[in-house]
């Protein structure tokens, strides 16, 4: 089963537009999310992070939502630019750094110019 | 500094065929791990490594094998390939002090076909 579910496979946005993409995690003990861009070719890249104990983190055009309640979080890109198109996953962690991450299925994110 | 380094960059195999698949980074990072990514089920977690010597298995380990006899290296090793291992192989590496997931780093993948 898996535990961090993005359910929309693909999403497009027409450029200058807000691009959110949502993530959903079923163990509760997940305390750091993280969501990764990866073009294709290449290997996934760190884009942002969030700790449990914060709501928000905001970094230029992305900023990460966590609902802990909902065992939900989000991604919003403002604005999208052709540049971002890219498969974007999202990830989560328990614990120390020796955990491994556990990733979902992904989000390609296509934005029209 | 040329972080993770995968090679090779595609390689096809024939089932029962045995090959490994390698990973190297010059970070000194303590941590590294192999990932299988296949359609619609994102990244899976095969083998990990915090250190020469320790090894452990992720959630898909069977039919792989790997050891770290140095900081550096990081094989991955098909013992009898099968089809269901045609798959997209990323190797990873971080530090295992603190809140180090910022700083994983992924090599650019293998694409593995095995016929």
């Amino acid at each position: 089963d898996q535990q961090v579910k993005q359910n929309s496979p693909s999403l497009s946005v027409q450029e200058g537009r807000i691009s959110i993409l949502n993530c959903d995690y079923t163990n509760s003990m997940f305390d750091y999310f993280l969501w990764y861009k990866k073009y294709p070719a290449e290997g996934p890249t760190f884009l942002i992070s969030i700790s449990s104990i914060k709501d928000k983190n905001e970094d230029g055009r992305f900023t990460v939502f966590l609902n802990k309640s909902a065992k939900h979080l989000s991604l919003h890109i403002v604005p999208s630019q052709p540049g971002d198109s890219a498969v974007y996953f999202c990830a989560a962690s328990e614990g120390t750094g020796r955990r491994a991450l556990t990733f979902g299925s992904g989000t390609r994110l296509q934005v029209q110019p | 500094n040329a972080g993770v380094t995968q090679t090779p960059k595609f390689q096809v195999l024939k089932t029962g065929q045995s090959m490994t698949l390698q990973c190297a980074q010059d970070m000194n990072h303590e941590y590294m791990s192999w990932y299988r990514q296949d359609p619609g089920m994102g990244l899976r977690l095969i083998h990990y490594s915090v250190g020469a010597g320790i090894t452990d298995q992720g959630e898909v380990p069977n039919g792989y094998n790997v050891s770290r006899s140095t900081t550096e290296d990081f094989p991955l090793r098909l013992l009898s390939a099968a089809p269901s291992q045609t798959s997209v192989y990323f190797c990873a590496s971080r530090r295992t002090g603190g809140r180090s997931y910022n700083e994983q780093f992924f090599g650019p993948g293998t694409r593995l076909t095995v016929l």
